[in-house]
């Protein structure tokens, strides 16, 4: 089954840099999203990319996609100590019936130093 | 509150000792799912039910069932554990016309 991977595993910064996460995936998809995880917690949907889209704007968050690569990346700019937590790209796979095909990264731990 | 909860929080329990994970969501739902996650493999999804009497199989289905019997409640189920499934469970839910997920707070399991 299709499994995104993320780059880097781990991030370590300090308060007010950016910090910039990667994904890739390996099929076409439909839509490619981003979620939190404050540790050992539920994730927390922070922003969806559409297939047809290259950018897409939140708040402090940027997140691009690159369909001819294959990749999307996740931007934090200004980041807090808040912001300390797991970030996961999750696919939605073109031609997919149902949600039962989104499917996750393995996740970036992000550390955000005061 | 728009909410999904499992419960319960923590389960130890022992090899072959049935037991039940419920998850239960108050935003009329139609889609429910249940994943584990575990160290250097991320999430994986087990089952998933798009409506009720509605389920199937995500990736990594072995040694699980699941029941959707009301739109609201999506309970897991392990009729024998055994300690290849000591993880941290997810339930999630999504809407008709949505395509992010809801997670609930999940249940950490261990099985000795």
């Amino acid at each position: 089954s299709q499994q995104g991977e993320e780059d880097p595993q781990a991030l370590s910064i300090q308060e007010g840099e950016n910090a910039t996460m990667n994904c890739s995936y390996k099929t076409s998809i439909n839509n490619l999203q981003w979620y939190r995880q404050n540790s050992g917690r539920g994730l927390v949907h922070l922003i969806l990319i559409r297939s047809n889209e290259r950018e897409k704007h939140s708040g402090r968050l940027r997140v691009t996609l690159d369909t001819s690569k294959k990749s999307s990346s996740l931007l934090i700019t200004a980041s807090r100590a808040a912001d300390t937590a797991s970030y996961f790209c999750a696919s939605f796979n073109a031609g997919g019936t149902s949600y039962g095909k989104l499917t996750f990264g393995q996740g970036t731990i992000l550390t955000v130093h005061p | 509150e728009a909410q999904v909860t499992q419960n319960p929080r923590y389960l130890i329990t022992v090899t072959g000792k049935k037991l039940t994970v419920t998850c239960s969501q108050n935003m009329n739902h139609e889609y429910m799912s249940w994943y584990r996650q575990d160290p250097g493999l991320g999430l994986r999804q087990i089952y998933y039910s798009m409506n009720v009497e509605v389920t199937d199989k995500g990736d990594v289905p072995e040694g699980y069932k699941v029941s959707r019997k009301e739109k609201r409640n999506f309970p897991l189920i392990l009729e024998s554990p055994s300690p290849n499934q000591t993880s941290l469970y997810f339930c999630a839910s999504s809407g008709t016309g949505e395509v992010t997920l809801h997670f609930g707070n999940g249940t950490r399991l261990t099985v000795t």
